[in-house]
């Protein structure tokens, strides 16, 4: 079984400009999760798909981050204009429930804003 | 602050040697508990769960203790191996957001 695949693996840019992140989660898997990880620190979310609804996005930081999954499959991530405290390891996850039970991860994009 | 966090930053055990890595939480409704690995460029990967109804379980090498009364939970890895080297984190379910709350990690060493 295919895992959580994401791309790409490094992004670097420069504070003011804008970056985009893909997520193709595992097949079957309804539920799609978008966290931040900052160096040192635990996964935080930023945002949670049910199909291709938007279940949970409290914590995402709407002036500058959006997500979607138009097809209720695959998912972008994007951010617009990055900030310096951006810079982190955005992991996708995905799970076939939808009660933040037994997530299964992507490698994640790690970003560096400079 | 985060309700899950964890007692030691690192841990350095020797090869063979048994590994506990510990876990707080501070959310008495939590009733599902996640650990997971992660490696040096890597996602989170899952390890083994537990439910507040349960006090132990047990997986392959790791066992999952969970003390509701002081709110405490821990993974025993057995045999530890230098491929348990990795940041483990543990993370809680609770609230009536259902959200999962991660902890800071706490990196564990396996010396040869």
């Amino acid at each position: 079984e295919a895992g959580v695949a994401q791309s790409p693996r490094y992004k670097i840019i420069e504070k003011r400009q804008s970056v985009a992140f893909w997520c193709n989660p595992i097949s079957g898997h309804a539920t799609l999760y978008w966290y931040q990880q900052i160096l040192g620190q635990g996964p935080k979310l930023l945002i949670q798909f049910q199909n291709n609804g938007v279940v949970d996005d409290s914590q995402l930081p709407k002036d500058r981050f959006s997500a979607e999954r138009l097809k209720g499959v695959d998912s972008t991530l994007k951010i617009q204009p990055a900030k310096l405290e951006d810079s982190a390891v955005y992991l996708c996850a995905s799970s076939f429930g939808k009660g933040h039970e037994k997530l299964f991860f992507g490698s994640g994009t790690q970003l560096s804003v400079l | 602050g985060e309700s899950v966090g964890l007692h030691l930053p690192t841990l350095s055990v020797q090869e063979g040697d048994n590994s506990i890595i510990n876990c707080a939480y501070s959310n008495s409704a939590s009733d599902y508990f996640i650990w997971y690995k992660q490696e040096s460029g890597k996602g989170p990967q899952f390890i083994i769960d537990i439910r507040s109804n349960m006090d132990k379980r047990q997986g392959q090498r790791v066992t999952v203790l969970l003390n509701k009364t002081v709110k405490h939970l821990s993974l025993q890895i057995a045999a530890t191996q230098p491929g348990d080297s990795a940041v483990y984190f543990c993370a809680e379910n609770s609230g009536s957001a259902r959200q999962l709350t991660f902890g800071s990690g706490t990196q564990l060493t396996v010396l040869p």
